[in-house]
């Protein structure tokens, strides 16, 4: 089956911009989308279609895919940033999705 | 407003059975798909089931296939989830989401969860 890996944990500063990536065999070729769960919350969608930010999800937020690794770019980034992120691809070859690991991502 | 509320999770012995249940409200229910992911405690999201927005596509992830049977009630805007032989492994956190008008589309709206705990 196919495999998404993510870092465990990525810490910034406030302010700086922070990258998550997510790895997989040939991900370039799928459409990765990439959800934020805040501690005791439900996940939300934050980028989907690689690129494409769902309305009330701010422009800091963006997202590229390429080769074998997606990114999830959170630029100036605030305390409220503070979450778990996940990435997420179809993998059309076994009819089934697929979540990575999650990355925790911790403001300094 | 767009929402989802999960409903069924409880406390249930190996072996057992539960039926989750999702109510919809404030979007075309029938036109989407809709899905099932869990999350056990501590853990990342593990996704679990989907089904088409016209019900004849299921898909199920192999942990739960031949076990879970998810289906939709689109009179009743419900989603749900049949759990048969429960085990341990099970435990998690289950999220019913809102898919798109086709299956490889994102999950935009999320439920707030339903604890199913499997132990005796």
């Amino acid at each position: 089956s196919y495999v998404l890996t993510q870092p465990p944990s990525v810490a910034v500063a406030p302010g700086k911009t922070a990258r998550i990536t997510c790895g997989g065999n040939n991900i370039g070729h799928n459409s990765v989308h990439w959800y934020q769960q805040r501690p005791g919350q439900a996940p939300l969608l934050v980028i989907y279609y690689n690129t494409d930010r769902p309305s009330g999800i701010p422009e800091r937020f963006s997202g590229s895919n390429s080769g074998t690794t997606a990114t999830l770019t959170i630029s100036r980034v605030v305390a409220g940033d503070e979450a778990d992120y996940y990435c997420q691809v179809w993998d059309a070859t076994n009819d089934s999705w697929v979540f990575g690991g999650g990355t925790q991502l911790t403001v300094l | 407003e767009v929402q989802l509320v999960e409903s069924g999770g409880a406390l249930e012995q190996p072996g057992g059975s539960l039926r989750l249940s999702c109510a919809a409200s404030g979007f075309a229910f029938s036109s989407f798909a809709m899905t099932w992911v869990r999350q056990a405690p501590g853990k990342g999201l593990e996704w679990v089931s989907i089904i088409s927005g016209s019900g004849d596509r299921t898909y199920y992830a192999d942990s739960v296939k031949g076990r879970f049977t998810i289906s939709r009630d689109d009179s009743k805007n419900t989603l749900y989830l049949q759990m048969n032989s429960l085990r341990a492994e099970d435990t998690a956190t289950y999220y019913c989401a809102k898919g798109g008008l086709l299956i490889d589309d994102a999950f935009d709206i999320w439920g707030q969860g339903t604890m199913v705990t499997v132990s005796s």
